[in-house]
């Protein structure tokens, strides 16, 4: 079953902590991508890796921090530093033709 | 900087009911564009990619057509149901020759009733 999965599917921080969102992918994209996405607000982008080992602030970086160790892995880390996270978050993984394929998304609230 | 709008926010259609989804780009060099479906909660369906080389593009009760040099894609559906209530969300693909990036617009909400 081939696809992007996202865990939790839910997570709760409190002030001052630091979250990890997991995005697993077994498409064999090399490129994969994290947005963020708002109420009444187009998606985001926060960053975006090419390949292994590389990976290029988007948009909105500050507060974030990623890493790309293995071709299937793209873990999206929140930390405290990032003052409004509460937010849908959305990991995606892009074809050679450039089409973007979706996760379900992990929908993050600060308590 | 590429802007994405899409127009209306919100459109409620009876059932059979033909609909065309407007979405508008304030640069035209773009790479592709993308047509997307968001359920409430979900991530993001592809729906249809249009390379810029393409004028439209077919899937189903779908199709979307691009106008590059009007910085216009819109988005037909035919025979309306109620299972296509969604959020329907565009893209376009700026290519910066080391990335390709996605300028996504806000979306329109579309309800199909009975």
């Amino acid at each position: 079953d081939g696809g992007i999965t996202q865990s939790p599917k839910y997570l709760f921080r409190k002030e001052g902590q630091n979250v990890t969102l997991s995005c697993e992918q077994n498409l064999n994209h090399d490129a994969m991508y994290w947005y963020r996405q708002d109420p009444g607000q187009g998606l985001r982008l926060i960053y975006y890796s090419q390949i292994v080992n590389d990976f290029q602030k988007g948009d909105i970086a500050e507060g974030y921090s990623v890493s790309r160790e293995k071709k299937e892995s793209f873990p999206l880390t929140v930390t405290s530093a990032q003052k409004n996270p509460t937010a849908f978050y959305l990991c995606a993984t892009k074809t050679w033709g450039n089409e973007q394929f979706f996760g379900p998304g992990t929908r993050l609230t600060v308590l | 900087k590429q802007e994405v709008t899409q127009i209306p926010a919100a459109l409620s259609v009876p059932e059979g009911e033909n609909l065309v989804l407007n979405c508008s780009f304030t640069d035209s060099a773009i790479y592709n564009l993308q047509w997307f479906r968001q359920d409430p909660g979900k991530g993001l369906t592809s729906l249809l990619l249009i390379q810029s080389s393409q004028r439209e593009q077919t899937s189903g009760r779908l199709n979307a057509s691009l106008d590059k040099s009007s910085g216009r894609s819109t988005l037909y559906i035919a025979a309306s149901q109620p299972g296509d209530s969604a959020t329907y969300l565009c893209a376009v693909v700026i290519n910066t020759g080391t990335a390709s990036k996605l300028t996504f617009g806000t979306g329109t909400r579309l309800q199909v009733t009975l």
